[in-house]
């Protein structure tokens, strides 16, 4: 099945930094998505980005197919920003996503 | 509108009973979902349903049976609890729009213990 590798595991901000979250997948995909956890354990789903960027207040997200990754951009984070964030892309054998270990991302006030 | 709604929350059991747990939706989606996350890691999938009357194994279904009579309903059921078995679950359902996968709404997750 496809393999789903994020990087880094940890990050620690300081509140209004930016950050980079990346996501590399092993096979082509036509589905990517982004989910964020937060330290509640609720998951919530925050891209549905096959290809190209797009954008929702603060985060956006790019996914560059032909190259099989996807990058999360978070601008001047908060402390409600902290949390696990995830990247899924679809089984090649089944009809079900599959997930990446996560980005745990705490944001320090 | 209640979306995905996962019961009991927390549950400690024994080695060796056994247990059910509940997922319903009320989206009419066609495709359900149980994930198991293990402390520090992502969640894998243990067993999935197209639809009502179809499901199919994912990644680590080992020790777990499902059924799907309803498109609601889409419960996970242990036997034989073990220790191993220690994990929260989720179940989540979405609905296919071209893609497949798309839109996956969670439940709340249901925190299980083994002792």
């Amino acid at each position: 099945g496809i393999q789903v590798e994020q990087s880094p595991p940890d990050l620690i901000l300081q509140e209004g930094a930016n950050s980079t979250l990346r996501c590399n997948f092993s096979d082509s995909v036509n589905n990517l998505q982004w989910f964020h956890q937060n330290p509640w354990g609720q998951l919530i789903n925050l891209f549905y980005i096959p290809s190209g960027t797009k954008q929702n207040g603060r985060l956006s997200a790019t996914t560059v197919a032909t190259e099989r990754y996807s990058l999360l951009y978070i601008s001047s984070s908060q402390t409600t920003d902290s949390g696990v964030y995830f990247c899924a892309a679809p089984d090649t054998g089944r009809r079900a996503l599959t997930f990446g270990s996560g980005t745990r991302l705490q944001v320090q006030p | 509108n209640a979306g995905v709604t996962q019961t009991p929350k927390f549950r400690i059991l024994k080695i060796g009973q056994s247990m059910t747990l509940q997922c319903a939706q009320d989206m009419n989606h066609n495709y359900m979902y149980w994930y198991r996350q293990d402390p520090g890691m992502g969640l894998k999938l243990i067993y999935y349903s197209v639809g009502a009357g179809i499901t199919d194994k994912g990644e680590v279904p080992n020790g777990y049976n499902v059924s799907r009579s309803t498109t609601e309903d889409f419960p996970l059921r242990l036997e034989l609890a073990a220790p191993s078995q220690t994990s929260v679950y989720f179940c989540a359902s979405s609905w296919v729009v071209g893609n497949p996968n798309y839109g996956y709404t969670f439940g709340s997750g249901t925190r299980l213990t083994v002792v």
